[in-house]
């Protein structure tokens, strides 16, 4: 069965660069979530789309924004970045974004600023 | 705001003995409750959900886990554990008619299971 698709798997940032991390949902998935999972911690909610609309908002800094596109892929654009930034970076899809919904990961983008 | 512990950061198992990891959760209202398993160097992967009714849920690859209100845990359990189990596992939480999306995440559990 066909996955969640992240791209690219690992990206190598300096600091106050910019970072683009892509996310391909599970075909017929409408919602797209964005997780981040610094070394050694849990995942946490960043921000969600629902056909291409935000529907919730975690813990995103400002420096960070996201959309999703009409055919429903959604990128994470991160500006300025900073060491702290460093983590695996989830993207999740959902069929319609509903509280029961399972939400399937991706095999998440490991980014690394030095 | 909800929350989700799991007391265990480790987990020792012998292969063939049963595998228990806990989890309780803090939610206002009912739960929706989750187990993901993650393996090195690979995302968060569903093995089960519990969203209403039976209070014994069962998953992939042979995992059950148990809703219990009263105590508010929501238990992973595997009969007869094999190696190829040993990984991490998450327990999440998101409320019923929550207004959000997001799941809320335990710190997680490392599994060893010992051949």
């Amino acid at each position: 069965a066909a996955g969640v698709i992240q791209s690219p798997r690992h990206l190598i940032k300096e600091k106050r660069e910019t970072a683009t991390l892509k996310c391909y949902p599970i075909p017929r998935h409408d919602t797209v979530y964005w997780y981040q999972q610094g070394p050694g911690q849990d995942p946490q909610f960043l921000i969600s789309f629902y056909e291409k609309m935000q529907s919730d908002k975690g813990s995103i800094p400002d420096r960070f924004s996201a959309q999703q596109f009409s055919d429903y892929h959604s990128e994470l654009n991160m500006s300025s970045l900073e060491l702290g930034d460093s983590a695996l970076y989830f993207c999740a899809s959902s069929l319609s974004g509903g509280p029961r919904d399972t939400q399937y990961f991706g095999p998440g983008t490991r980014l690394t600023v030095l | 705001a909800q929350s989700v512990a799991q007391p265990e950061d480790q987990v020792n198992v012998a292969e063939g003995n049963p595998l228990t990891v806990k989890c309780t959760y803090s939610v206002s209202g009912n739960p929706y409750l989750f187990w993901y398993v993650q393996y090195p160097n690979r995302g968060l992967q569903f093995l089960l959900k519990y969203i209403t009714g039976d209070n014994l849920v069962k998953g992939s690859y042979g995992f059950e886990a148990e809703f219990n209100k009263s105590q508010t845990s929501f238990h992973l359990k595997k009969p007869s554990a094999l190696v190829s189990d040993s990984a991490l596992y998450f327990c999440a939480v998101r409320p019923q008619g929550a207004a959000g999306n997001k799941l809320t995440f335990g710190g997680g559990t490392r599994v060893l299971v010992k051949p």
